[in-house]
């Protein structure tokens, strides 16, 4: 059974770090592409960025709005993605998706499971 | 950015009852879109893929179609676990970006 499991959010202020982890078991992890998302509450959803395997190189896309401020890794060994968020900013205040990726084209992939989220909330 | 829109924003309909939703994409987008289901305080679950290709353990009640700009989920007999707020979400291209979702609830 495929599970992933977020952690490592709470509370941060304006400006300040925090990294998130994404721990997966139930499948090949160094085979798959790894996604974040987010959900602003009572908002839809918004795509984070995502890391390939290495098999395609391991290399990241981030949407706009984060690009330059977070970054995306991997430990195969392990079977966890990292989600490192920097100078974060009220806005960036959200629940925090890890999911696998299935069937990518180009820069997106389908998210086709999903980990049950982490509360990231910037606030002084 | 493609842009994704979806309707009708919200439905009320019965149990039994069909439900059609429709997502369209700025461009043109082949079949790359998926639908997921999210009920309020969960995570998304993935429905369809490539616009009508159901995700194993999915109840067959569920359908997609459409190719291009236009496609639709369809419910066909509504159950009480199915209400929910749906989204598609488009990956032909970067960004991947989704839909506002729409809301179907009980009439």
């Amino acid at each position: 059974e495929v599970q992933l499991v977020e952690s490592g959010g709470g509370l941060v202020k304006p400006g300040r770090s925090l990294r998130l982890s994404c721990t997966a078991s139930g499948f090949t992890f160094g085979d798959y592409a790894m996604s974040w998302f987010r959900q602003a509450p009572g908002k839809g959803l918004e795509w984070v960025g995502f890391i390939r395997s290495k098999a395609y190189g391991g290399t990241t896309e981030y949407a706009a709005s984060v690009k330059g401020r977070f970054t995306i890794s991997r430990d195969d060994s392990k079977s966890i993605s990292y989600l490192q968020m920097n100078s974060l900013k009220t806005e960036d205040t959200a629940v925090y998706y890890c999911t696998k990726g299935k069937y990518c084209s180009g820069g997106s992939c389908y998210a086709d499971y999903w980990g049950q989220g982490t509360l990231v909330t910037v606030s002084s | 950015d493609i842009q994704m829109t979806q309707s009708p924003s919200s439905v009320s309909a019965s149990v039994g009852d069909r439900v059609t939703i429709t997502c369209r994409a700025s461009q043109g987008i082949s079949s790359w879109l998926a639908w997921y289901q999210q009920k309020p305080g969960k995570a998304p679950k993935f429905l369809i893929y490539a616009a009508s290709s159901l995700q194993s353990g999915v109840p067959s009640r569920f359908s997609g179609s459409g190719s291009g700009t236009e496609f639709t989920l369809t419910i066909s007999s509504l159950q009480p676990e199915d209400f929910a707020t749906y989204y598609c979400q488009q990956a032909n291209s970067f960004p991947p970006t989704f839909g506002p979702g729409t809301k179907v609830d009980i009439k």
